[in-house]
């Protein structure tokens, strides 16, 4: 039974660039989260999605957006790219019948 | 608002010895949830623990253990006897009480814990 993947796991881009980043939940979760991490600090939840629709979300601005599939996979789109965006991208996912999460192994992106 | 305070940034200890890690939590709420995850280097959160408002009993697992105290806000974890494989980054994390589904988790900045051979 597969965990959580997330792709890819670095990724480097420029200033002003967008960037996508995909996560596949584990197999019978039907919600994804998604968390930034910047180096030394604890994960900042992004927002969540359940249905194919944002279920909540966090203090981010609107440059980062991101979409469910009918399959449950993610994408997280982030626009506009700043240097403080650099950081890890972390993915969870969840039963909307439970409550524990289950972590990816994340996305380093660098922006230069 | 919620917040969660983890005031160790890095701590060292010799195998086979315990080490606390402290946390302290604050929420205008009255039920809530408390979590404790490890982060090794690859990167991936383990989940350790999850205990709700309502429930103030300490909790041990094997050589873990967890003091929550509502009186203080805090939710202290114990590592008895520490290993090397110990060595991570510990967060402690707070949500809100869901009726279904999970909860956004507010994290704390997290405690580098080495243990050394």
């Amino acid at each position: 039974d597969a965990g959580v993947t997330q792709s890819p796991t670095h990724l480097i881009k420029t200033r002003g660039q967008q960037v996508t980043l995909r996560c596949s939940p584990k197999s019978g979760h039907d919600t994804v989260s998604w968390y930034q991490q910047a180096l030394g600090q604890g994960p900042q939840f992004i927002f969540q999605y359940y249905e194919e629709e944002e279920r909540q979300r966090g203090n981010f601005p609107d440059r980062f957006s991101g979409h469910q599939f009918p399959n449950y996979s993610s994408e997280l789109n982030v626009n506009a790219l700043l240097l403080g965006d650099s950081a890890l991208y972390l993915c969870a996912s969840s039963s909307i019948r439970g409550w524990e999460q289950y972590f990816g192994p994340g996305t380093r992106l660098t922006v230069t | 608002a919620q917040k969660v305070t983890q005031a160790q940034t890095e701590i060292s200890v010799v195998e086979k010895e315990d080490v606390t890690l402290d946390c302290v939590y604050e929420t205008r709420d009255t039920t809530y949830y408390l979590f404790w995850y490890k982060q090794p280097p690859s990167g991936e959160l383990v989940f350790l623990i999850r205990r709700n408002s309502f429930d103030e009993q300490n909790e041990i697992s094997g050589r873990y253990s967890w003091n929550f105290q509502k009186s203080t806000s805090s939710f202290n974890f114990t590592i008895t006897a520490s290993q090397v494989v110990d060595s991570a980054v510990y967060f402690c994390a707070l949500s809100d009480f869901a009726q279904g589904g999970s909860e956004k988790l507010v994290f704390g900045k997290g405690t580098k814990l080495t243990v050394n051979p």
